[in-house]
């Protein structure tokens, strides 16, 4: 099993050009999460994925947008870049908290991108 | 609002030395894990604790969770360079899939 895979693994773009990373799992997980990690500030959830076919803002949202393609593929998409969006980028699933009473959220290898 | 305040921010120590990590916060929390990030990876979980007051090891690794569910601690015995990395506590509050990230504490094991 590969767990959860995220593609490009490193991104230069110029502001206002857009691109859309992509994330997916192996797992059988019903809910996927989009995160940015900046130096100092931890990690911050930017949208996640309950289950199929839903979607919420968490945190960060502005600027971004996500679609859950099917129970596998979660991407998000940047439509308009900004500099202020230059950031390390983690997808992460887990089980869902209803099944078993808690979250154990599994990582990708993390998208760095750049914007000039 | 950092929910989660994680202490000390960076601490470099010798191999074979202890350390201890804390993880507090003034909200209580259903469940409360801890990651393990190395550079250029993501964090990868290490372990779960749901309990108030529950204590669980994995080898020289000590986990705890307060008893009153607010805080949790990280207790490393007799440190090794492979030990070092970026951990982070996460909190979980009830019926939610959503998780609360501390900010991280950046450890490094001189050999």
């Amino acid at each position: 099993n590969a767990g959860v895979t995220q593609t490009p693994k490193f991104q230069v773009l110029k502001t206002g050009q857009s691109m859309t990373l992509q994330c997916a799992q192996d797992m059988n997980h019903n809910s996927m999460y989009w995160y940015r990690q900046d130096p100092g500030m931890g990690l911050r959830l930017i949208y996640y994925s309950a289950s199929e076919g839903t979607t919420d803002k968490g945190e960060v949202p502005n600027g971004y947008n996500v679609s859950r393609l099917n129970k596998r593929e979660f991407s998000l998409r940047l439509e308009s870049a900004a500099p202020s969006q230059t950031s390390v980028y983690f997808c992460a699933s887990s089980r869902l908290f209803a099944d078993i009473g808690y979250n154990e959220q599994f990582f990708g290898p993390g998208t760095r991108l750049t914007v000039l | 609002t950092q929910l989660l305040e994680q202490s000390p921010q960076f601490l470099s120590i010798q191999e074979g030395e202890n350390l201890t990590v804390y993880c507090n916060s003034s909200s209580v929390f259903s469940s409360l894990q801890w990651y393990r990030q190395e550079p250029g990876e993501g964090p990868v979980l290490l372990v779960t604790v749901v309990t108030g007051g529950e204590v669980k090891k994995l080898k020289r690794l000590t986990f705890q969770f307060g008893d009153a569910r607010k805080d949790s601690s990280l207790h490393i015995t007799a440190a090794q360079p492979g030990d070092t990395g970026l951990y982070l506590c996460a909190g979980g509050r009830g019926a939610t899939n959503k998780l609360i990230f501390g900010t991280g504490t950046l450890l490094a094991v001189q050999p």
